[in-house]
C-alpha cells in the first residue's frame, strides 16, 4: 500500500466501549498528527508526534490517549467516549521539522 | 493563535467558468501555506504548497499566490470541471513547525 493508511475507515462505539484507531504511513516521514474533523468547524491538531516522540498535546481530553510505536505507525486509543467525539478523524504524516503533509483517509467515529 | 478565514464558504459556477478561492490569515510568521481538496466524507488531498519565500505556486489547471504581508492567499482554478468539485481548505504553517492551522473551506460545486 501507498500513502496513508487509517483502519478502520467507520466506527460505532457506546460511550463505555473502548476501542483504537490505527493509522500506518508509507512514504518514510518521521512526523505523524491526529487531527478532528467536526462539522462546520475547522480541523483541530489534536496531537504531533516527531521521531517517536510527542511533541504536541493541544489539550486534549485524557479520554484520547495516543500512541506510536514506531515512526510508521500511530494508534489513538479511545474510551468512554461522549456524543460530541462523534466526528471524522484523519492521520496526517510529514517530515519531521514542518513541510507537506500527507492525510489519510479518515475514520467516521460515532458514538452512542 | 492563528486565525485562518476562507471566504466565501460555498460557490457555485458552471462549468467551464475561471474562479478565486480566497484565504486570509491573521499571523503572517509563517512557514509555509497549503491548499487541499477534500471530497466528501474522505481524507485531504494536498494541491499546492507555498514556502513563506515564494509567491506562488501552479500545478495544471491551478495557481496558487501568496502575500505574506498582507496574510492572504488565493488558488486561482482555471476552466472549472464538474470534477473539481469538492471543499478546498487552506492551512497555514506556523514558523514553530508541526502546527497547521486550518480554515473551514469553500464547498464549490460545478455545475455541467
Amino acid at each position: 500500500e501507498t500513502g496513508v493508511t487509517q483502519t478502520p475507515r467507520h466506527l460505532v462505539m457506546g460511550m463505555t466501549n473502548k476501542k483504537s484507531l490505527k493509522c500506518e504511513q508509507h512514504l518514510g516521514h518521521n512526523a505523524m498528527y491526529w487531527y478532528k474533523q467536526s462539522a462546520k468547524k475547522p480541523l483541530e491538531l489534536m496531537f504531533v508526534y516527531s521521531l517517536e516522540e510527542r511533541v504536541e498535546n493541544n489539550s486534549v481530553p485524557s479520554r484520547f490517549s495516543p500512541e506510536c510505536p514506531n515512526s510508521s505507525h500511530l494508534f489513538l486509543h479511545l474510551h468512554t467516549l461522549q456524543p460530541e467525539d462523534s466526528a471524522l478523524y484523519l492521520c496526517a504524516s510529514s517530515q519531521a521539522g514542518g513541510g507537506e503533509q500527507y492525510f489519510g483517509p479518515g475514520t467516521r467515529l460515532t458514538v452512542t | 493563535k492563528q486565525e485562518v478565514t476562507q471566504i466565501p464558504a460555498a460557490l457555485s459556477v458552471p462549468e467551464g467558468e475561471n474562479l478565486v478561492l480566497n484565504c486570509s490569515f491573521t499571523d503572517s510568521a509563517i512557514y509555509n501555506l497549503q491548499w487541499f481538496r477534500q471530497d466528501p466524507g474522505k481524507g485531504l488531498t494536498s494541491l499546492l504548497l507555498i514556502q513563506s519565500s515564494q509567491r506562488e505556486q501552479t500545478s495544471g489547471r491551478l495557481n496558487a499566490s501568496l502575500d505574506k504581508s498582507s496574510g492572504r492567499s488565493t488558488l486561482y482554478i482555471a476552466a472549472s470541471q464538474p470534477g473539481d468539485s469538492a471543499t478546498y481548505l487552506c492551512a497555514v504553517e506556523g514558523t514553530g513547525a508541526n502546527n497547521l492551522f486550518f480554515g473551514t473551506g469553500t464547498r464549490l460545486t460545478v455545475i455541467p
